[in-house]
């Protein structure tokens, strides 16, 4: 049973550049959470998507945008890089059918460096 | 969602039972406590869940008090690889709360 996978795991882009960052979710699950690490912080919510539509957004600007595609796997584009924007990046999938208080099960991140 | 207080650090004996505290103290009735490891260099690793009941799988228990303002996630046989921070979370189950929040965890070093 696949858990979460992510790809790449490492990218090195320079500012100003677009970088886009995909995810696939753990067999039989249909919603899909992003989330920034920054180095020695908590993970930060990004955004979720579920059913192809983003239904929640946490405190990130426009610059970074995601897709959710038929198969439940996603898709995660930041546009405008910028130095701060190096951080680890975390997909997390979820059963939304599964009832309440379903857990999000994490990938193993990618690591974005900006120079 | 409630917040959530965690020792910054502990530390615990190979071998040993670790029991790592978290207080949430404003939790309310439908929100969950979750509980994640994060080994150094790795994504998140869920552990545990529960609403009231004292919870139990293969990585470990968690005890929730009859009031719910606080929980305890025990290892029962700390290893090496238990090495990781900590996070307790406590979510809100129902619609339009679909967020983790993570605060800062407890750093547990096992010690040989």
């Amino acid at each position: 049973d696949a858990g979460v996978t992510q790809s790449p795991t490492h990218l090195i882009k320079t500012r100003g550049q677009q970088v886009t960052l995909r995810c696939s979710p753990k067999s039989g699950h249909d919603t899909v959470s992003w989330y920034q690490q920054a180095l020695g912080q908590g993970p930060q919510f990004i955004f979720q998507y579920y059913e192809e539509e983003e239904r929640q957004r946490g405190n990130f600007p426009d610059r970074f945008s995601g897709h959710q595609f038929p198969n439940y796997s996603s898709e995660l584009n930041v546009n405008a890089l910028l130095l701060g924007d190096s951080a680890l990046y975390l997909c997390a999938s979820s059963l939304a059918r599964g009832g309440p208080g379903q857990p999000q099960h994490f990938g193993d991140g990618t690591r974005l460096s900006i120079l | 969602d409630a917040k959530t207080t965690q020792p910054t650090s502990m530390d615990c004996a190979e071998g040993r039972a670790a029991n790592l505290p978290c207080n949430h103290s404003t939790i309310s009735g439908n929100e969950y406590v979750y509980w994640y490891r994060q080994i150094h260099s790795q994504g998140p690793q869920y552990i545990i869940h529960g609403l009231k009941n004292n919870e139990t799988n293969e990585m470990a228990s968690l005890i929730i008090t009859e009031d719910r303002k606080s929980s305890t996630l025990i290892l029962p046989h700390a290893t090496l690889r238990d090495t990781a921070v900590y996070y307790c979370i406590v979510k809100y189950s129902g619609a339009g709360s679909y967020q983790l929040t993570f605060g800062k965890g407890t750093k547990l070093s096992v010690i040989p």
